[in-house]
Protein backbone atom coordinates (compact mmCIF):
# COMPACT_ATOMS: atom_id res chain seq x y z
CA UNK A 1 0.00 0.00 0.00
CA UNK A 2 1.05 3.47 -0.70
CA UNK A 3 2.05 5.45 1.90
CA UNK A 4 2.92 9.12 1.42
CA UNK A 5 3.73 11.36 5.30
CA UNK A 6 4.31 14.37 5.00
CA UNK A 7 5.26 16.74 7.70
CA UNK A 8 7.34 20.14 8.69
CA UNK A 9 4.06 22.64 7.82
CA UNK A 10 3.31 25.42 10.78
CA UNK A 11 3.00 29.10 11.14
CA UNK A 12 5.96 30.86 9.56
CA UNK A 13 6.18 34.88 9.09
CA UNK A 14 6.23 36.92 5.47
CA UNK A 15 10.05 36.49 4.39
CA UNK A 16 10.77 33.03 6.50
CA UNK A 17 11.34 29.92 5.31
CA UNK A 18 10.29 26.18 5.77
CA UNK A 19 10.97 22.67 4.42
CA UNK A 20 8.29 20.35 4.22
CA UNK A 21 9.15 16.72 4.35
CA UNK A 22 6.99 13.50 2.64
CA UNK A 23 8.16 10.13 3.69
CA UNK A 24 7.04 7.11 1.07
CA UNK A 25 6.46 3.55 1.40
CA UNK A 26 5.04 0.68 -0.10
CA UNK A 27 6.99 1.61 -3.81
CA UNK A 28 9.98 1.79 -5.33
CA UNK A 29 10.70 5.51 -4.35
CA UNK A 30 13.92 6.38 -6.60
CA UNK A 31 11.84 4.99 -9.73
CA UNK A 32 9.12 7.83 -9.30
CA UNK A 33 8.62 11.20 -10.10
CA UNK A 34 7.25 12.98 -7.37
CA UNK A 35 5.14 16.35 -7.16
CA UNK A 36 3.88 18.69 -4.52
CA UNK A 37 0.71 20.19 -4.97
CA UNK A 38 -1.16 23.05 -2.79
CA UNK A 39 -4.57 24.20 -1.88
CA UNK A 40 -5.10 27.09 -0.43
CA UNK A 41 -8.09 27.44 2.13
CA UNK A 42 -11.38 27.23 0.64
CA UNK A 43 -9.36 27.31 -2.92
CA UNK A 44 -9.10 24.46 -6.00
CA UNK A 45 -5.64 22.75 -6.23
CA UNK A 46 -2.30 24.36 -7.99
CA UNK A 47 0.49 22.49 -9.02
CA UNK A 48 3.98 23.64 -7.16
CA UNK A 49 6.93 21.44 -8.46
CA UNK A 50 7.85 18.30 -9.80
CA UNK A 51 10.92 16.35 -9.52
CA UNK A 52 12.02 13.49 -11.64
CA UNK A 53 13.24 10.06 -10.11
CA UNK A 54 16.67 10.48 -10.17
CA UNK A 55 16.34 14.27 -8.73
CA UNK A 56 18.10 15.63 -11.70
CA UNK A 57 15.19 17.48 -13.01
CA UNK A 58 12.79 19.89 -11.31
CA UNK A 59 10.38 21.76 -12.74
CA UNK A 60 7.76 24.90 -10.80
CA UNK A 61 5.04 27.12 -11.07
CA UNK A 62 5.82 30.48 -11.93
CA UNK A 63 4.58 31.59 -8.35
CA UNK A 64 7.52 29.90 -6.32
CA UNK A 65 10.45 30.03 -9.00
CA UNK A 66 13.47 31.25 -7.55
CA UNK A 67 11.73 30.96 -4.50
CA UNK A 68 10.94 26.79 -3.63
CA UNK A 69 13.04 24.41 -4.37
CA UNK A 70 12.49 20.32 -4.56
CA UNK A 71 14.37 17.99 -3.50
CA UNK A 72 14.72 13.88 -2.80
CA UNK A 73 16.65 11.63 -1.28
CA UNK A 74 16.47 8.30 -2.20
CA UNK A 75 18.09 6.46 0.52
CA UNK A 76 15.33 7.71 2.55
CA UNK A 77 12.33 7.57 0.52
CA UNK A 78 11.85 11.37 1.16
CA UNK A 79 10.65 14.36 -0.89
CA UNK A 80 11.63 17.89 0.62
CA UNK A 81 10.02 21.05 -0.26
CA UNK A 82 12.52 24.25 0.80
CA UNK A 83 10.27 27.16 0.70
CA UNK A 84 11.95 30.63 1.03
CA UNK A 85 10.51 34.16 1.07
CA UNK A 86 7.56 32.88 1.85
CA UNK A 87 4.52 35.38 1.50
CA UNK A 88 1.00 35.39 2.62
CA UNK A 89 -0.21 33.84 -0.54
CA UNK A 90 1.77 30.52 -0.21
CA UNK A 91 -0.64 29.61 2.73
CA UNK A 92 -2.43 26.30 1.92
CA UNK A 93 -1.79 22.60 2.08
CA UNK A 94 1.09 21.01 0.58
CA UNK A 95 0.42 17.60 -0.78
CA UNK A 96 2.96 15.42 -1.12
CA UNK A 97 2.08 13.43 -4.23
CA UNK A 98 3.44 10.22 -6.25
CA UNK A 99 3.65 10.46 -10.34
CA UNK A 100 2.69 7.74 -12.60
CA UNK A 101 5.95 7.56 -14.06
CA UNK A 102 9.54 8.47 -13.37
CA UNK A 103 10.40 12.42 -15.53
CA UNK A 104 8.03 14.35 -14.13
CA UNK A 105 6.55 15.13 -17.53
CA UNK A 106 3.08 14.18 -18.84
CA UNK A 107 2.38 11.95 -15.72
CA UNK A 108 -0.59 11.57 -13.53
CA UNK A 109 -0.93 11.84 -9.96
CA UNK A 110 -1.50 8.83 -8.74
CA UNK A 111 -1.48 8.92 -5.39
CA UNK A 112 -1.43 11.80 -2.67
CA UNK A 113 -0.93 12.12 1.21
CA UNK A 114 -2.66 13.48 3.10
CA UNK A 115 -1.16 17.18 3.57
CA UNK A 116 0.72 19.71 5.48
CA UNK A 117 -0.48 22.93 6.36
CA UNK A 118 1.68 25.77 6.26
CA UNK A 119 0.10 29.60 7.18
CA UNK A 120 2.09 32.47 6.58
CA UNK A 121 0.85 35.32 8.67
CA UNK A 122 2.77 37.81 11.08
CA UNK B 1 -0.18 28.06 -19.67
CA UNK B 2 -3.01 25.50 -20.25
CA UNK B 3 -6.22 27.40 -18.52
CA UNK B 4 -8.74 24.16 -17.68
CA UNK B 5 -12.36 25.56 -17.20
CA UNK B 6 -14.73 23.68 -15.40
CA UNK B 7 -18.96 23.74 -15.47
CA UNK B 8 -21.08 24.56 -13.36
CA UNK B 9 -18.98 25.46 -10.48
CA UNK B 10 -22.05 23.70 -8.30
CA UNK B 11 -24.40 20.63 -9.53
CA UNK B 12 -27.24 19.85 -7.19
CA UNK B 13 -28.56 16.87 -7.80
CA UNK B 14 -30.16 13.58 -5.88
CA UNK B 15 -29.04 10.46 -5.18
CA UNK B 16 -29.78 8.11 -7.85
CA UNK B 17 -29.67 10.81 -10.61
CA UNK B 18 -27.11 11.43 -13.37
CA UNK B 19 -24.69 14.04 -13.31
CA UNK B 20 -22.64 15.27 -15.98
CA UNK B 21 -19.33 17.76 -15.40
CA UNK B 22 -17.74 19.15 -18.07
CA UNK B 23 -14.03 20.70 -18.73
CA UNK B 24 -12.97 23.19 -21.26
CA UNK B 25 -8.92 23.29 -22.10
CA UNK B 26 -7.97 26.67 -23.86
CA UNK B 27 -5.97 24.61 -26.35
CA UNK B 28 -5.96 21.20 -27.53
CA UNK B 29 -4.60 18.65 -25.15
CA UNK B 30 -5.19 15.45 -26.94
CA UNK B 31 -6.42 12.94 -24.07
CA UNK B 32 -4.19 14.00 -21.33
CA UNK B 33 -6.57 15.01 -19.19
CA UNK B 34 -7.04 13.61 -15.52
CA UNK B 35 -9.88 13.71 -13.17
CA UNK B 36 -9.76 13.98 -9.35
CA UNK B 37 -12.74 13.43 -6.17
CA UNK B 38 -12.09 15.65 -2.91
CA UNK B 39 -14.20 14.94 -0.28
CA UNK B 40 -14.18 17.48 2.64
CA UNK B 41 -11.11 17.48 4.88
CA UNK B 42 -9.62 14.97 2.55
CA UNK B 43 -6.81 14.51 -0.17
CA UNK B 44 -8.00 14.61 -3.50
CA UNK B 45 -7.87 10.87 -5.20
CA UNK B 46 -7.21 10.27 -9.31
CA UNK B 47 -10.41 8.88 -10.41
CA UNK B 48 -10.04 8.64 -14.38
CA UNK B 49 -7.06 9.51 -16.46
CA UNK B 50 -6.26 9.32 -20.13
CA UNK B 51 -9.12 8.41 -23.00
CA UNK B 52 -11.23 6.45 -20.17
CA UNK B 53 -9.29 4.75 -17.84
CA UNK B 54 -10.91 4.15 -14.52
CA UNK B 55 -8.74 4.30 -11.08
CA UNK B 56 -9.49 0.93 -10.05
CA UNK B 57 -11.06 1.69 -6.68
CA UNK B 58 -14.05 3.63 -8.38
CA UNK B 59 -17.10 2.00 -9.63
CA UNK B 60 -18.61 1.76 -13.45
CA UNK B 61 -21.07 4.26 -12.58
CA UNK B 62 -18.29 6.68 -13.22
CA UNK B 63 -16.96 7.32 -17.09
CA UNK B 64 -15.59 9.92 -19.07
CA UNK B 65 -15.34 10.89 -22.74
CA UNK B 66 -13.74 13.82 -24.82
CA UNK B 67 -10.93 14.56 -26.95
CA UNK B 68 -9.09 18.12 -27.64
CA UNK B 69 -10.38 20.35 -25.34
CA UNK B 70 -13.91 19.09 -24.60
CA UNK B 71 -14.32 17.03 -22.01
CA UNK B 72 -17.17 15.25 -19.72
CA UNK B 73 -17.01 13.33 -16.52
CA UNK B 74 -20.45 11.60 -15.94
CA UNK B 75 -21.53 9.77 -13.00
CA UNK B 76 -24.52 7.40 -14.08
CA UNK B 77 -26.43 6.96 -10.89
CA UNK B 78 -25.23 8.96 -7.67
CA UNK B 79 -24.52 7.65 -4.66
CA UNK B 80 -24.19 9.12 -1.15
CA UNK B 81 -20.30 8.77 -1.29
CA UNK B 82 -19.83 10.49 -4.57
CA UNK B 83 -20.82 14.16 -3.74
CA UNK B 84 -17.50 15.76 -3.94
CA UNK B 85 -15.70 18.69 -5.15
CA UNK B 86 -14.31 17.03 -8.48
CA UNK B 87 -11.35 18.54 -10.42
CA UNK B 88 -10.01 18.15 -14.36
CA UNK B 89 -6.45 18.86 -14.80
CA UNK B 90 -4.08 18.72 -17.55
CA UNK B 91 -0.78 16.67 -18.22
CA UNK B 92 0.06 17.63 -22.05
CA UNK B 93 3.20 18.31 -23.37
CA UNK B 94 4.90 20.90 -20.70
CA UNK B 95 4.47 22.38 -17.55
CA UNK B 96 2.96 24.05 -15.32
CA UNK B 97 0.20 21.32 -14.92
CA UNK B 98 -3.07 23.01 -14.66
CA UNK B 99 -6.20 22.46 -12.35
CA UNK B 100 -9.68 23.49 -13.15
CA UNK B 101 -11.89 25.75 -10.75
CA UNK B 102 -13.82 22.31 -9.49
CA UNK B 103 -17.56 21.36 -9.68
CA UNK B 104 -19.00 20.92 -6.74
CA UNK B 105 -21.76 17.98 -6.50
CA UNK B 106 -24.21 17.93 -3.95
Amino acid sequence: EVQLLESGGGLVQPGGSLRLSCVASGFSFSTYAMTWVRQAPGKGLEWVSGVAGSGDSAYYADSVKGRFTVSRDNSKNTLFLQMDSLRADDTAVYYCVKNSGYIALREIFEYWGQGTLVTVSS
Amino acid sequence: EIVMTQSPATLSVSPGERATLSCTASQSIDNNVAWYQQKPGQAPRLLIYGASTRATVFPARFSFSGYGTEFTLTISSLQSEDFAVYYCQHYYNWPPWTFGQGTRVE
